[in-house]
C-alpha cells in the first residue's frame, strides 16, 4: 500500500524557517518524480515545487521561489520542504504528492494527509 | 499560461441524480487533465486521469469525459458520501500544476 507521512508543520512567527518531510513507503520511491502541494485554510489547492527522481530537475511557484528548497533522500525514501522567510500567506496545510506515470504522466496519484504550517506573530 | 474554470461553484442536489460538473481550459490540454475529490478534512483523492481513466479504486459511478479544452465529471447516481469539494488540474508541460478553483457539492 502506497504511503506518504508528512510531519514539521507548526506555529513559527513571520520571518521565520521551517522544514517538513515527507515519508514515503509501499513504493519504490526512486521511480517517482514528488511534489508539495499547498492549501490555505477556506481556499483551493496551489502546487509548490516538483523535483524530479534523481533531483536534477528541480521547478518552483513563483510565490515560494528564493525562500523554499526542496530535496530528497532516495535512500531514506524522504522528501523535504525548507521553507525561509515565511510569511502570513504561507499559513496552510502542505501535502507531499506523487506523479503518476500510468496512460499519462503528470496526475497526482497518490497523496500524503497533509501537515499545517500556521505563520503568525 | 492555461487556466482552469470550473461550473457551477457549488451545486446541491438530493442522492440518486446524476451530476455534471464542468472543467473549462483557456488553451488545450489535449487529455492531460485530471480530477480530484476533497471530502471536508481529508486529503485530495484522485479519481479521473487522462480525461476519463478511472484511478484504482473508485467507484464505476464516477466518470469523466472531454478533451482539448472542455472536461466534464459525471457522477451517475449520487450518493451521501460524494459530499466533496471536486478539483480539475491540468498537466500541460508541467510543472508548474495548475489546478481549477473548485465545484462544491453539497447532497440534500
Amino acid at each position: 500500500e502506497v504511503q506518504l507521512v508528512e510531519s514539521g508543520g507548526g506555529l513559527v512567527r513571520p520571518g521565520g524557517s521551517l522544514r517538513l518531510s515527507c515519508t514515503a513507503s509501499g513504493f519504490t520511491f526512486s521511480d517517482f518524480t514528488m511534489n508539495w502541494v499547498r492549501q490555505a485554510p477556506g481556499k483551493g489547492l496551489e502546487w509548490v515545487s516538483s523535483i524530479s527522481r534523481s533531483s536534477d530537475h528541480i521547478f518552483y511557484a513563483d510565490s515560494v521561489k528564493g525562500r523554499f528548497t526542496i530535496s530528497r533522500d532516495n535512500a531514506k525514501n524522504s522528501l523535504f520542504l525548507e521553507m525561509n522567510s515565511l510569511g502570513v500567506e504561507d499559513t496552510a496545510v502542505y501535502y507531499c504528492a506523487r506523479v503518476g506515470v500510468v496512460v499519462t504522466v503528470g496526475q497526482l496519484d497518490y497523496w500524503g494527509q497533509g501537515t499545517l504550517v500556521s505563520v503568525s506573530s | 499560461e492555461r487556466v482552469l474554470t470550473q461550473s457551477p461553484a457549488t451545486l446541491s442536489v438530493s442522492p440518486g441524480e446524476r451530476v455534471t460538473l464542468s472543467c473549462r481550459a483557456s488553451q488545450s490540454v489535449s487529455s492531460n487533465l485530471a480530477w480530484y475529490q476533497q471530502k471536508p478534512g481529508q486529503a485530495p483523492r484522485l479519481l479521473i486521469y487522462a480525461a476519463s481513466t478511472r484511478a484504482t479504486g473508485v467507484p464505476a459511478r464516477f466518470s469523466g469525459s472531454g478533451s482539448g479544452a472542455e472536461f466534464t465529471l459525471t457522477i451517475g447516481s449520487v450518493q451521501s458520501e460524494d459530499c466533496a469539494v471536486y478539483y480539475c488540474q491540468h498537466y500541460v508541460n508541467w510543472p508548474p500544476y495548475s489546478f481549477g478553483p473548485g465545484t462544491k457539492l453539497e447532497i440534500k
